[in-house]
């Protein structure tokens, strides 16, 4: 049981370049998650989606999009990189969005330079 | 806005403390409290839920207590080992839209 996955580990990108970052949970979620750390921050809500086909704007959405085609995937495209998208990307998963023990992946380190 | 402040920043004790991490909050809606370990360059792991109905959830050595009226959690570490050593997170989830809100954490150190 993998949990969740995330992909690539470490990341440097140019400004303007785009990617994507993958994640992959094997536990029939229905809700995932993506948030981005940064140093004396906590984590901030990037994009949420509670089910295959719904996908919502969390705090600080700006730059960056998602979608979810199936239940195990969501992935986060970042559309023209900045330096300040410069940050630790951790995507999560739970259950439904009331019974919300969420589970990490490892994250993705991303240097925007 | 939910906010959630964690105090004290950083935390330094000797092998076999008791730690003590504190975790308030702003908005006493919530639907349910989590604790969280980070350690270095790794993702996070959850240690313990509690729901807004409850006011502590135990396991093992870890102690966590919720007083939503005031806006306020702590998590006890009983016996501290130098494993312990790692950065702690609170979140908070909203009743409304169940979204988690996070505060920036507790790095704790045990000194062997």
């Amino acid at each position: 049981n993998a949990g969740v996955t995330q992909t690539p580990k470490f990341q440097v990108l140019k400004t303007g370049q785009s990617m994507t970052l993958q994640c992959a949970q094997d536990m029939n979620h229905e809700y995932m998650s993506w948030y981005r750390q940064d140093p004396g921050m906590g984590l901030r809500l990037i994009h949420y989606s509670v089910g295959a086909g719904i996908t919502d704007q969390g705090e600080v959405p700006n730059g960056y999009n998602v979608s979810r085609s199936t239940t195990e995937d969501f992935p986060l495209r970042l559309l023209s990189a900045a330096p300040s998208q410069t940050s630790v990307y951790f995507c999560a998963s739970s259950y439904n969005r009331r019974n919300t023990e969420a589970f990490f992946g490892q994250g993705t380190r991303l240097t925007v330079v | 806005k939910q906010e959630v402040t964690q105090i004290p920043a950083a935390l330094s004790v000797p092998e076999g403390e008791n730690l003590v991490l504190n975790c308030s909050f702003t908005d006493s809606a919530i639907y349910n409290l989590q604790w969280f370990r980070q350690d270095p360059g790794k993702g996070l792991t959850s240690l313990l839920l509690i729901q807004s109905s409850q006011r502590e959830q135990t396991s093992g050595r870890l102690n966590a207590s919720l007083d939503k009226s005031s806006g306020r959690s702590t998590l006890y570490i009983a016996a501290s080992q130098p494993g312990d050593s790692a950065t702690y997170l609170c979140a908070v989830s909203g009743s409304n839209d169940y979204k988690l809100s996070f505060g920036a954490g507790t790095t704790v150190t045990v000194r062997a």
